[in-house]
């Protein structure tokens, strides 16, 4: 089956540890995507990349990284520089063209303890 | 700042009525617009989208009306279903940029009463 991929699902982390959240896709999409949704907010982006080895800041970068060394997959670091982590993310992809139509995992959530 | 707003955080419908989700946006660069559904534990999916050339798009159930002077869309589903349960996220975009500028609502949790 085509899809996306997310894990863990749940993840537990201590203060000032970095976690690094997994995303897969079969989907053959060039561009994958990282969002935040927190309560009462909207989908926030926190980076994309549209090519192999090269990614972009979306509107929330500060306290995260990312890497795209293959077309299949893109995981986030969550540094312990970003203050307020506890958060649920989603990874996304899509076509390179303007459709709209992303293609999302079923999240991740994690929770800083 | 919000630029795309969706004023009820919930809404409840009794099944085989009329679902009636609302958004208001105010970039007058959007002219892209789109519904996604969200199930508890899931990740959104796409439903439905308009582009500003018109005013009307149908699929199935589903219709989206944009108001373009208003900078308001809505979204019918009839008739309901208990299937219909979750959470709608409007999101706009303008057509000169990508996916990536993609700018998404708080949503609206949607609950189907039988």
């Amino acid at each position: 089956d085509g899809g996306i991929t997310q894990s863990p699902k749940y993840l537990f982390r201590k203060e000032g540890q970095n976690v690094t959240l997994s995303c897969e896709q079969n989907l053959n999409h060039d561009a994958m995507y990282w969002y935040r949704q927190d309560p009462g907010q909207g989908l926030r982006l926190i980076y994309y990349s549209q090519i192999v080895n090269d990614f972009q800041k979306g509107d929330i970068a500060e306290g995260y990284s990312v890497s795209r060394e293959k077309k299949e997959s893109f995981p986030l670091t969550v540094t312990s520089a970003q203050k307020n982590p506890t958060a649920f993310y989603l990874c996304a992809s899509s076509f390179t063209d303007l459709s709209g139509e992303l293609f999302f995992g079923e999240g991740s959530r994690l929770t800083v303890l | 700042d919000q630029q795309v707003k969706q004023n009820s955080p919930s809404l409840s419908v009794q099944e085989g009525r009329i679902s009636i989700l609302n958004c208001d946006y105010t970039n007058s660069m959007f002219d892209y617009f789109l519904w996604y559904k969200k199930y508890p534990a899931e990740g959104p999916t796409f439903l439905i989208s308009i582009s500003s050339i018109k005013d009307k798009n149908e699929d199935g159930r589903f219709t989206v009306f944009l108001n373009k002077s208003a900078k308001h869309l809505s979204l019918h589903i009839v008739p309901s279903q208990p299937g219909d349960s979750a959470v709608y996220f409007c999101a706009s975009v303008g057509s000169n940029f990508g996916n990536e500028k993609l700018t998404f609502g708080t949503g609206t949790r949607l609950t189907i009463i039988p």
